[in-house]
């Protein structure tokens, strides 16, 4: 049982544009939804994270929307560059920064911004 | 200096071998983690270790452990590998940043079982 759906697996923005990547989850438990930038050969790095007491959360061009009742949280890539191409992973936890069960992740989107 | 390191980056091994990967991070956290992706980079929590507790994921066979010989380090022991056991494996660790707790990745330790 997935219990962090994400989509699209794979997506192409042109450069300046606005790539966005969809996030569901069911366990009602969680309470922390970080996204997470994996480039290749490289380890996943924290981009940004979310608490369901708050609907938006921006840091910069990347911003997270959260949805608590329909269970959803999106995040919005603005003025998009080729150096933003990369695996994006969604994920989810009991407590802050994944707690005592780790991060619960969605299968991943390979982003593309082409120049 | 590298926050969380994972010794080797690459191992290759047949099968039936017992292998361990090394992990340390030096930021001082008191919980590390293993995560296994695999080839179509699917990320899975295998273990959690905070304060000698292990948590372990139920679906990882009981051919993995981790052994923790202090604080800074979570190594991850196989034994008898099998070729579904290939994977890139990665450490974690968790830790307070500001009002928040972050979880730092190595960069990944690619296993290949032939």
């Amino acid at each position: 049982q997935q219990q962090v759906k994400q989509s699209p697996q794979s997506l192409i923005v042109q450069k300046g544009g606005i790539s966005i990547i969809n996030c569901a989850y069911e366990n009602t438990a969680f309470d922390y939804f970080p996204w997470y930038q994996q480039f290749p050969g490289k380890g996943p790095a924290l981009l940004i994270a979310i608490r369901p007491d708050v609907s938006e959360k921006k840091e910069g061009r990347f911003t997270i929307s959260f949805n608590k009742s329909a269970k959803q949280f999106s995040l919005h890539i603005m003025d998009s560059q080729p150096g933003d191409s990369a695996t994006y992973f969604c994920a989810a936890s009991k407590g802050s920064g994944g707690g005592a069960d780790g991060l619960t992740f969605g299968k991943g989107t390979h982003l593309i911004i082409q120049p | 200096d590298t926050a969380v390191s994972q010794t080797p980056k690459y191992l290759v091994t047949q099968m039936g071998n017992d292998k361990s990967i090394k992990c340390e991070q030096n930021l001082g956290h008191d919980t590390m983690y293993w995560y296994k992706q695999d080839s179509k980079k699917f990320l899975k929590i295998m273990f959690s270790y905070n304060n000698k507790e292990l948590i372990i994921n139920e679906t990882v066979p009981n051919r993995f452990s981790p052994k923790s010989p202090d604080k800074a380090h979570l190594n991850l022991h196989i034994n008898s590998l099998e070729l579904g056991d290939s994977a890139v494996y990665f450490c974690a660790s968790r830790g307070t940043s500001g009002m928040e707790n972050i979880q730092y990745f190595g960069a990944g330790t690619r296993l290949s079982v032939l």
